[in-house]
């Protein structure tokens, strides 16, 4: 069974200090990984995925991700946090590259002025 | 592009009744996913419709049932309806190609209340 663990249900940064979110994942078979975030009352937008291409991971609004396997981890970096970063990021796994995914429990980005 | 639409955005229902939620996919997309999210917690995975079967379910009870139609819509219906069963349900729209799918699209999400 899959499963994805988030370190730390409420992270706050201050606006341009580093952001770092946690991932560690287990899978019994290689996972396509994935990074979503969610604003208030809305849907889920796709940040960036792994799927065994490359360990690091570009994606939208200056995000990436590192994939280490010895670690079964994938955390979610930004350099500089903007104020408009605050939201809710989850990490999510599937076997099958947009099938079912197993999300984790979230962690909400409060942005400091 | 309309993307993944959903509707309603939001409804509120009485405990014992059924419920029934829609969702268009986005254009060129045949396979719809469900998710259940409560408040404070992640997505659940629900289930999954292709060529309107069901080709996937989640831990969910029988109570949740799903259909797909010919132009690849979907819904979800809920009956007998719990408190717990108050969340915003999400759907997911992708295509499947040589048995495996593109990226997955979601919507904004229905939002139920049960009281």
């Amino acid at each position: 069974a899959q499963s994805v663990t988030q370190l730390g249900s409420h992270v706050s940064v201050s606006e341009g200090a580093l952001v770092l979110l946690r991932c560690n994942y287990s899978s019994s078979v290689p996972p396509y990984l994935f990074w979503y975030v969610q604003y208030p009352n809305q849907g889920l937008q796709l940040l960036l995925k792994y799927t065994s291409a490359a360990t690091l991971v570009k994606g939208i609004n200056g995000f990436e991700a590192e994939f280490k396997k010895s670690e079964t981890s994938f955390h979610l970096t930004k350099p500089s946090a903007h104020m408009s970063d605050a939201a809710e990021y989850f990490c999510a796994v599937s076997s099958n590259y947009g099938q079912n995914f197993v999300f984790g429990p979230g962690t909400r980005l409060s942005v400091l002025p | 592009d309309a993307g993944v639409t959903q509707s309603p955005t939001h409804l509120i229902k009485t405990r014992g009744q059924q419920v029934t939620l829609r969702c268009s996919p986005k254009s060129g997309h045949d396979t719809v996913s469900w998710y259940q999210q409560a408040l404070g917690q992640g997505p659940q995975f629900i289930f999954q419709y292709y060529e309107e079967e069901e080709r996937q379910r989640g831990n969910f009870p029988d109570r949740f049932s799903g259909h797909q139609f010919p132009n690849y819509s979907s819904e979800l219906n809920v009956n007998a309806l719990l408190l717990g069963d108050s969340a915003l349900y999400l759907c997911a729209s992708s295509f499947r190609q040589g048995g495996m799918n593109t990226e997955a699209f979601f919507g904004q999400g229905t939002r139920l209340t049960v009281v």
